[in-house]
C-alpha cells in the first residue's frame, strides 16, 4: 500500500530559527496534504499541493512540491512558539476512495 | 457549516471491557468517514474507513470493529479490550470521491488499565 516516509521525527529549535520537514515517498504522487496537531489536539489541515515543482506560502509557512511528485516539505521561518505542534504529511493511497495515509510526523519544540 | 462531532472526549475501561465511541457528522451528506488511532507520540494510524452505510474497510486486523448505521454516524466498537488499545482515536471525515482535506473531531482518548 502507499506509504510515505517523514524526517525527521523530532526538532528542537531556538525561537527565531527556521524549522523544515520533509516528507518522501517511493512512488508519484497525485497530491499531497499537510496538517498541523497542536499537543493534546486534534490534526488540522493546512495546504494541499497538487502540481510538479508547485510553492504554496502562508505566512511564515513555505510548502513545496518536488517535480517529480515523489517528495515535499514544509518550511517556516523564524519559528514562534505558537509554532509548536506535530506536522503530518498526508497522501491518498491507490484506490480512489478518499483513504488518506499520513506520514509519521515531525514534532516541533520551540524554545523561548 | 459542517461540523462533527465524537464522544466521549475520555475514558478509562478495564482490559476486557466493551468499547463503543461514536461519531456524527452534520451538514454534509454521503461523506467518507475515517477512525484513526494515535499511540502517545506517534503518528496516525488509519483503521477504518467507510464511503457509504454499511461499507467498511478495515486497514489493520485487530481488535476493534467499525459500523456505520447511518450516512452520518460512524461507530468504534470492541467486545472486549486489550491493554494495547490505549490511545488517542481519531474520527474523520471528507467529502466523498474527492481527495480533499479531511476534518478531524476532537478526538477521544482511551485508557486501559
Amino acid at each position: 500500500g502507499q506509504q510515505v516516509m517523514q524526517i525527521p521525527q523530532y526538532q528542537h529549535v531556538q525561537e527565531g530559527e527556521d524549522f523544515t520537514t520533509y516528507c518522501n515517498s517511493s512512488t508519484t504522487l497525485s497530491n499531497i496534504q499537510w496538517y498541523k496537531q497542536r499537543p493534546g489536539g486534534h490534526p488540522v489541515f493546512l495546504i494541499q499541493l497538487v502540481k510538479s515543482g508547485e510553492v504554496k506560502k502562508q505566512k511564515r509557512l513555505t510548502f513545496q512540491f518536488g517535480e517529480a511528485k515523489k517528495n515535499s516539505s514544509l518550511h517556516i521561518t523564524a519559528t514562534q512558539t505558537t509554532d509548536v505542534g506535530t506536522y503530518f504529511c498526508a497522501v491518498h493511497g491507490s484506490s480512489n476512495t478518499g483513504k488518506l495515509i499520513f506520514g509519521q510526523g515531525t514534532t516541533l519544540q520551540v524554545k523561548p | 457549516s459542517q461540523t462533527i462531532h465524537q464522544w466521549p472526549a475520555t475514558l478509562v475501561q478495564p482490559v476486557g471491557s466493551p468499547l463503543s465511541l461514536e461519531c456524527t457528522v452534520e451538514g454534509t451528506s454521503n461523506p467518507n468517514l475515517y477512525w484513526y488511532r494515535q499511540a502517545a507520540g506517534r503518528g496516525l494510524q488509519l483503521l477504518f474507513y467507510s464511503v457509504g452505510i454499511g461499507q467498511i474497510s478495515s486497514e489493520v486486523p485487530q481488535n476493534l470493529s467499525a459500523s456505520r448505521p447511518q450516512d452520518r454516524q460512524f461507530i468504534l466498537s470492541s467486545k472486549k479490550l486489550l491493554l494495547s488499545d490505549s490511545g488517542f482515536y481519531l474520527c474523520a471525515w471528507s467529502r466523498l470521491g474527492i481527495t480533499g482535506e479531511l476534518f478531524f473531531g476532537e478526538g477521544s482518548r482511551l485508557t486501559v488499565l
